[in-house]
């Protein structure tokens, strides 16, 4: 079965804090996608990286970087000196190689810098 | 300027009602699809379209019915909705191809819908 799991459901820092957002997923597929979209109050999910099982590479895009590591099925999501903007629920996603247009998403974590 | 958008964001509606939610996309994908997100449960797939053709259905009750006119289009229909299908629906869209790994789900702002 195919799950997402992001065990915080709430953090809270103070703006120039470095923060690590959690991802665990579960899927039978050998080759899948994982993605982490920011939605902020607007509601729109905003697209920030996709990762292909295949590429275990770390990426780092200004202040923000993710841990893919495939043998404890993590993908966890850093953002270096948190800035009140980051302020915003980001949720990690999964799809499949054998259903590539499903998104399976995680609870969410409700990120808060506080100035 | 996302390119999807949603029209209404904010609609308000009676469980008698009939009303539609309305999505295009300005991406050039041959997918869209419909999401909910309610606030007790983690976001979840209603409806796939891919070329105009509805690939899945994740078991969606009747009251609501999608239409994909063409590939940039998508509407939702709404008639005789619940309380409890006050949410928030996002449409999204994606250029599914043999490539897959090319698949990347481009969300719109989403209609925050309320049922009185």
């Amino acid at each position: 079965a195919q799950k997402v799991t992001q065990a915080q459901t709430e953090i809270s820092v103070v703006e120039k804090e470095d923060v690590t957002l959690d991802c665990v997923y579960e899927t039978r597929d050998t080759t899948y996608y994982l993605f982490w979209y920011k939605q902020p109050p607007s509601g729109e999910l905003v697209f920030l990286i996709r990762r292909n099982s295949f590429d275990e590479q770390n990426e780092i895009s200004g202040r923000y970087s993710w841990n893919f590591q495939k043998s404890t099925s993590s993908f966890n999501f850093t953002i270096t000196a948190s800035q009140v903007v980051d302020s915003a629920v980001y949720f990690c996603a999964l799809s499949e190689e054998s259903n590539t247009g499903k998104l399976i998403f995680g609870q969410g974590t409700t990120l808060q810098v506080k100035p | 300027e996302t390119g999807v958008t949603q029209t209404p964001r904010h609609l308000v509606m009676g469980m008698t009602n009939k009303k539609s939610l309305k999505c295009e996309q300005h991406l050039g994908h041959n997918a869209m699809y419909w999401y909910k997100q309610s606030a007790k449960k983690p976001l979840e797939l209603m409806f796939v379209y891919n070329f105009k053709e509805q690939t899945e259905n994740n078991s969606v009750p009747s009251r609501f019915s999608p239409e994909c006119p063409n590939s940039s289009h998508l509407f939702l229909h709404l008639h005789t909705l619940q309380p409890e299908d006050s949410a928030l629906y996002l449409c999204a869209s994606s250029q599914l191809s043999p490539d897959s790994y090319r698949n990347t789900i481009y969300f719109g702002e989403g209609s925050w819908l309320t049922v009185v």
